[in-house]
């Protein structure tokens, strides 16, 4: 069983603040690491999947990089706003195991307005 | 289109009761999950589905079955339930392919076994 960690456990930061958190994961064997925004009483919604070493995704102010090397992602929030407020899940998945994603606790983030 | 839709939103049932969790998806998706989210603990796979007639166990299967009964629905189900399987339990689905891994979740069904 992989183990996926993930940190903080949660952070408050003020609107307007930029952030980030931290996956790890086991790097050997790795196939595809996903980031996922879980917002309070909805289910969660996927940000990117990321495979290749040294990839780097965007999506509005939300990016995120993938060192599949030494086992590690981070998710950046630029510029934060209290909507950006949501657990963020990553999850990983080894080799010829791409169906059975393996969670991390999450990482709740809470913005201030 | 509706995405993933789980049944029912609620449930409460006593131990020794069985019940069956329904999920279906209008993406014509290939593969279908089950995750249990329990407090301080990430979402963890039950069973999944690769496709349609194929079923494999996740990381915690005991005291579940589950049925892919077409390309559309895939059921949980609790054939005598125990307090331990309270929890949050989440559908979700995915299309075939390398590019298309990310997975779609339902709203979700909060069961609680006393």
């Amino acid at each position: 069983i992989l183990n996926v960690e993930q940190s903080p456990q949660s952070l408050h930061v003020q609107e307007g603040d930029s952030t980030n958190f931290t996956c790890s994961f086991p790097s050997s064997n790795f196939y595809a690491l996903h980031w996922y925004r879980w917002e309070t009483a909805k289910s969660p919604e996927a940000l990117f999947v990321m495979t290749l070493n040294g990839d780097e995704k965007k999506k509005g102010r939300i990016s995120a990089t993938l060192n599949t090397k030494e086992g590690y992602s981070y998710l950046y929030i630029k510029g934060s706003q209290p909507e950006d407020s949501a657990t963020y899940l990553c999850a990983s998945t080894a080799q010829g195991g791409s169906e059975k994603l393996v969670f991390g606790k999450g990482t709740k983030l809470t913005v201030n307005p | 289109n509706a995405g993933v839709t789980q049944t029912p939103k609620f449930q409460v049932l006593k131990t020794g009761q069985s019940m069956t969790l329904q999920c279906a998806q209008d993406m014509n998706h290939n593969s279908m999950y089950w995750y249990r989210q329990d407090p301080g603990m990430g979402l963890r796979l039950i069973y999944y589905s690769a496709s349609e007639g194929t079923t494999d166990k996740g990381e915690v299967p005991n005291g579940y079955n589950v049925s892919r009964l077409n390309k559309r629905e895939f059921s949980l189900r609790l054939e005598s339930a125990a307090p331990s399987q309270t929890s949050v339990y989440f559908c979700a689905s995915r299309a075939l392919g390398i590019r298309t891994m990310e997975q779609y979740f339902g709203p979700g069904t909060r069961l609680t076994v006393t």
